[in-house]
C-alpha cells in the first residue's frame, strides 16, 4: 500500500510569489489533513478535509492559504501571495473512515519543506 | 485550553543508553487522547502510539515503553539500550473527545540523537 505523497519536497520561493504544494492521501483515505511546522515550533493544525468537503478550517492562518480536495482524492495547498513567516514544513496526513475509530491513526506523509525568500 | 509541553529540545545519550522523553499536556476535557509520533531524518510522521484517557495502563513495545500518568497529565516514552536508528525528533500529540476529527495538538518535539 502506498503511503501519504506529497509534492515537492521542497520549494524555494520570494516573497510575494505563489506556491502549491499536493498531498495524494492513501487509497481509499476520506479524511485528509493538513498540518504545519514552524521551525523549531509545535506541528499545528491547518484543515480537515472529508472527502471534497473542508470539515474544519480553523487553523488556516489567513486568506493568503487556499485548500482545494476536487473530486475528493489528492489535495492542493496554495499560498498566494507567500511571505516569509510562511516558510516551514507543511504535512499532510490521512486515515480511514471515521476517525474515531482509532484502530486507524493519521498516516503522514514526509512533508513539503517550503522556503520563502 | 489545549497544550502539550515537551521540555527537552535535544537530548543526546551513548548506545545502549536508556533514555525518557518527557511530555506533559493540559487539557479540559475528560475523554481525551495522547499519541507518540517519530520523525526520523527521512522526514515522515510514522505513528508509535495512541492511549485513551481512561486506561492509564502502561505499555511496553520491545524497547519502547510509555508511562501514562493522569495524576500528573504525563505520558512519558522510554527507550530501552537505544540504538542509533532510534536517531530521530520524538512528537508527543494530544487529541479532544471529537470522534469525528484527528485534530492534535502536537508538543515542540525532542530530538534525540543516539551516537555509536
Amino acid at each position: 500500500e502506498a503511503g501519504v505523497t506529497q509534492f515537492p519536497s521542497h520549494s524555494v520561493i520570494e516573497k510575494g510569489q505563489t506556491v502549491t504544494l499536493r498531498c495524494d492521501p492513501i487509497s481509499g483515505h476520506d479524511n485528509l489533513y493538513w498540518y504545519r511546522r514552524v521551525m523549531g515550533k509545535e506541528i499545528k493544525f491547518l484543515l480537515h478535509f472529508v472527502k471534497e468537503s473542508k470539515q474544519d478550517e480553523s487553523g488556516m492562518p489567513n486568506n493568503r492559504f487556499l485548500a482545494e480536495r476536487t473530486g475528493g482524492t489528492y489535495s492542493t495547498l496554495k499560498v498566494q501571495p507567500a511571505e516569509l513567516e510562511d516558510s516551514g514544513v507543511y504535512f499532510c496526513a490521512s486515515s480511514q473512515g471515521v476517525t474515531g475509530d482509532q484502530n486507524s491513526p493519521l498516516h503522514f506523509g514526509n512533508g513539503t519543506r517550503l522556503t520563502v525568500t | 485550553a489545549q497544550k502539550v509541553t515537551q521540555a527537552q529540545t535535544e537530548i543526546s545519550v551513548v548506545e545502549k543508553e536508556d533514555v525518557t522523553l518527557d511530555c506533559v499536556y493540559e487539557t479540559r476535557d475528560t475523554t481525551y487522547y495522547l499519541f507518540w509520533y517519530k520523525q526520523p531524518p527521512s522526514g515522515e510522521l510514522v505513528f508509535l502510539i495512541r492511549r485513551n484517557s481512561f486506561d492509564e495502563q502502561n505499555e511496553i513495545s520491545g524497547r519502547y515503553s510509555w508511562n501514562f500518568q493522569k495524576s500528573t497529565s504525563s505520558f512519558n516514552f522510554t527507550i530501552t539500550a537505544s540504538q542509533v536508528v532510534d536517531s530521530a525528533v520524538y512528537f508527543c500529540a494530544l487529541r479532544g473527545p471529537n470522534y469525528n476529527t484527528d485534530k492534535l495538538i502536537f508538543g515542540t518535539g525532542t530530538r534525540l540523537q543516539v551516537f555509536p
